[in-house]
């Protein structure tokens, strides 16, 4: 089993490009999440998903936008990405809710110029 | 809402000595808790958790913590730890009652052990 799979791993934005982080779980989770990381702030959830077909806003959602047209993949999307989006995203997931361990994945660490 | 407190950014320690890696929260309502660790370059994983029954809960590489309710606290503890255990390690929290969330954690901004030879 791969785990909770991470694409890219890196990558670098220009000021007002968009992109599109994709994670992917083989493990038949329900719930799935995205945080971003920035130092001495720990993670703070973006967007997460109780199902295919589902997605609910986390704490700082502002400026993203997912998806999860199927229950393995978990999309992230910046449509205009800001220097303030620089940070480094976890995509984690799931069996159950609240008290079930996270899973997470390696990372994707994004630098906008 | 709940907030997590992790009372030192950084602790620096000599292999083979003990550690301990505070974490105080804050919560109206009940709550279970988490330690992960994250090795460099890496995402996190789970180390234990606490969801109910014995306060002192017994996780992977030999730690371990205890839940003090009246005190609001989960401290982390290894009673030696090894150069391998460099890493940053995450307190969290989520509230047992539904509460419109689905589970969501809270998490402390984290503190980062580094163990010397």
């Amino acid at each position: 089993n791969a785990g909770v799979t991470q694409t890219p791993k890196f990558r670098v934005l220009k000021t007002g490009q968009s992109m599109t982080l994709l994670c992917a779980q083989d493990m038949n989770h329900e719930y799935m999440y995205w945080y971003r990381q920035d130092p001495g702030m720990g993670l703070r959830l973006i967007h997460y998903s109780v199902g295919e077909g589902t997605t609910a806003k986390g704490e700082v959602p502002d400026g993203y936008n997912v998806s999860r047209l199927k229950k393995q993949n978990f999309l992230l999307g910046l449509e205009s990405a800001a220097p303030s989006q620089t940070s480094v995203y976890f995509c984690a997931s799931s069996y159950g809710g609240r008290m079930d361990t996270q899973y997470f994945g390696p990372g994707t660490r994004l630098t906008v110029l | 809402a709940q907030s997590v407190t992790q009372l030192d950014s950084q602790v620096p320690v000599f292999e083979e000595a003990p550690v301990e890696l505070r974490c105080n929260y804050s919560s109206s309502v009940s709550v279970y808790l988490f330690w992960y660790v994250q090795y460099p370059n890496q995402g996190l994983q789970l180390l234990l958790k606490y969801l109910s029954g014995s306060t002192l809960v017994k996780g992977i590489n030999g730690f371990e913590a205890e839940f003090n309710k009246s005190q609001t606290s989960f401290h982390l503890r290894k009673p030696s730890v090894h150069i391998s255990d460099t890493a940053e390690y995450f307190c969290a929290v989520t509230p047992m009652n539904y509460g419109g969330s689905q589970g969501n954690l809270i998490f402390g901004k984290g503190t980062k052990l580094s163990v010397k030879p």
